[in-house]
């Protein structure tokens, strides 16, 4: 149980276009998902909190108009990197937490993004 | 502000050389300490989940164990298997979310 999927897993562009990557709790329902990104050798840098049905939370530094969340469902949060750049390129992870359960945060397997 | 330090950064360690890990922590009103793990180029698997001093979880070889500072992570007779980075996370309350704030990781690497 508390399987998360993120799609795709690797993802290569051009500088100045879009990506959308998906996060789905596969097997439980989460009201709450969570975005990180992680730079090599460096650990988790928290991005957003994802909230069903409401706007996402973004911490300080992180552009909202660059980085669009979206959770339109209990099983699905997608972040959309808009106008990408060489700099954006790292590695983005999602996390899910049960509806109504402990603080606990099972993550997906990330996706690599690089943008040329 | 809450803040996780893991100590050491590396470690490497013989198969079958026990060892344990450090993650010390400040915060206000502790909901919980998590220990994931993470294989390069994956996302964190989750491990255990503590929440009040004295508390003890065991899976396999690893046990984890609380206190109100600090929190260890026990390998016994560690195997290549084991080698990953070790993250340590703290929940606290952020609005009405319930996020994590992770300490930097212990690279541990068990050599055969």
């Amino acid at each position: 149980g508390a399987v998360v999927s993120q799609h795709p897993s690797r993802v290569i562009c051009k500088s100045g276009t879009s990506v959308k990557i998906e996060c789905r709790s596969l097997d439980f329902q989460a009201t709450t998902m969570f975005w990180y990104r992680q730079f090599p050798k460096q650990s988790l840098m928290l991005m957003a909190t994802s909230n069903e049905g409401s706007k996402a939370t973004y911490e300080q530094g992180v552009e909202k108009d660059k980085f669009l969340i979206n959770h339109a469902s209990l099983t699905l949060s997608t972040l959309t990197v808009t106008s990408a750049h060489p700099e954006d390129s790292s590695f983005y992870i999602c996390s899910a937490s049960f509806t109504g359960g402990t603080d606990t945060q099972y993550f997906g397997p990330g996706t690599r993004l690089t943008v040329l | 502000e809450d803040q996780v330090t893991q100590s050491p950064e590396a470690l490497r360690l013989q198969e079958g050389e026990s060892s344990s890990l450090n993650c010390s922590y400040t915060v206000s009103g502790l909901r919980g300490l998590f220990w994931y793990r993470q294989d390069p180029g994956k996302g964190p698997e989750f491990l255990f989940t503590l929440y009040s001093a004295g508390e003890e979880k065991e899976k396999e070889r690893l046990k984890a164990t609380l206190t109100k500072k600090e929190s260890f992570l026990h390998i016994t007779a560690p195997k290549p298997e084991d080698s990953a980075t070790y993250l340590c996370a703290v929940s606290h309350l952020s609005g009405s979310a319930r996020q994590l704030t992770f300490g930097s990781g212990t690279q541990l690497t068990v050599l055969p």
